[in-house]
């Protein structure tokens, strides 16, 4: 499989409790984006890292959440301490390094793990 | 901050016709990269067609063809001979140039049915 995969592909939790998620990107990208999608809406970024740097991070992305990509391949994000509000589908993309060609810049996204607070 | 703004929730078209959906964006930058992607349901994302900032001419991917106008900052995605496989929600994103930040903006996206 040479696509971005995503592991859980479906989380239910309890308000309260803490998930994680894993993102392994495509094997040669070194840039990797974690970003959040609630129902009816596009994507928000959240945070992303080039190899095991991570180089932007969002406001949306509080004291709660928190990103790994601890040998610049898989990437992990957990929730501490569930709310409600963090219910919605977490898509994790790859890509190459920025470079000349803008080919290089397409984002590949995965599956998705879809979270439900309950 | 940039925004990206899609003003149809829903299109339907019947197949084999043709569709236009709609994209507007603000921002102040002059480099910068659109796209248009394609999630159907329960699938993951992926890109329909890409477009630099710099490049006049419009970007065109078998059906699939913009329509971008920097100064208006429209940029509208045409697809001709609809398919029953096109139905899927249709985001429009942009980013920056790349010596600038990194993440895609996206808008709400827009969901098309496909009538057979």
């Amino acid at each position: 499989d040479t696509g971005v995969s995503q592991d859980p592909r479906h989380k239910i939790t309890k308000r309260g409790q803490n998930v994680t998620f894993r993102c392994d990107p495509i094997s040669e990208h070194n840039r990797l984006y974690w970003y959040r999608q609630t129902l009816g809406q596009g994507p928000e970024f959240l945070t992303y890292f080039q190899n095991e740097a991570q180089l932007e991070k969002s406001r949306l992305l509080s004291d709660r959440f928190s990103a790994e990509r601890p040998k610049g391949s898989f990437s992990t994000l957990e929730i501490q301490r569930t709310e409600q509000g963090d219910s919605a589908m977490y898509l994790c993309a790859s890509s190459l390094a920025l470079g000349a060609s803008g080919s290089q810049n397409e984002q590949f996204f995965g599956p998705g793990t879809r979270l439900t607070v309950l | 901050a940039q925004t990206v703004t899609q003003s149809q929730p829903e299109m339907s078209v019947q197949e084999a016709e043709t569709v236009t959906l709609s994209c507007t964006y603000d921002t102040s930058e002059s480099d910068y990269y659109l796209f248009w992607y394609k999630q159907p349901p329960s699938r993951q994302m992926i890109l329909v067609i890409r477009q630099e900032a710099y490049k006049q001419q419009n970007a065109t991917e078998n059906r699939f063809s913009v329509n971008f106008q920097k100064a208006a900052k429209s940029f509208s995605l045409k697809i001709s001979d609809s398919q029953l496989g096109d139905a899927a929600m249709y985001f429009c994103a942009y980013r920056s140039a790349p010596y600038n930040n990194n993440d895609m903006r996206f808008g709400a996206g827009t969901r098309l049915t496909v009538k057979p």
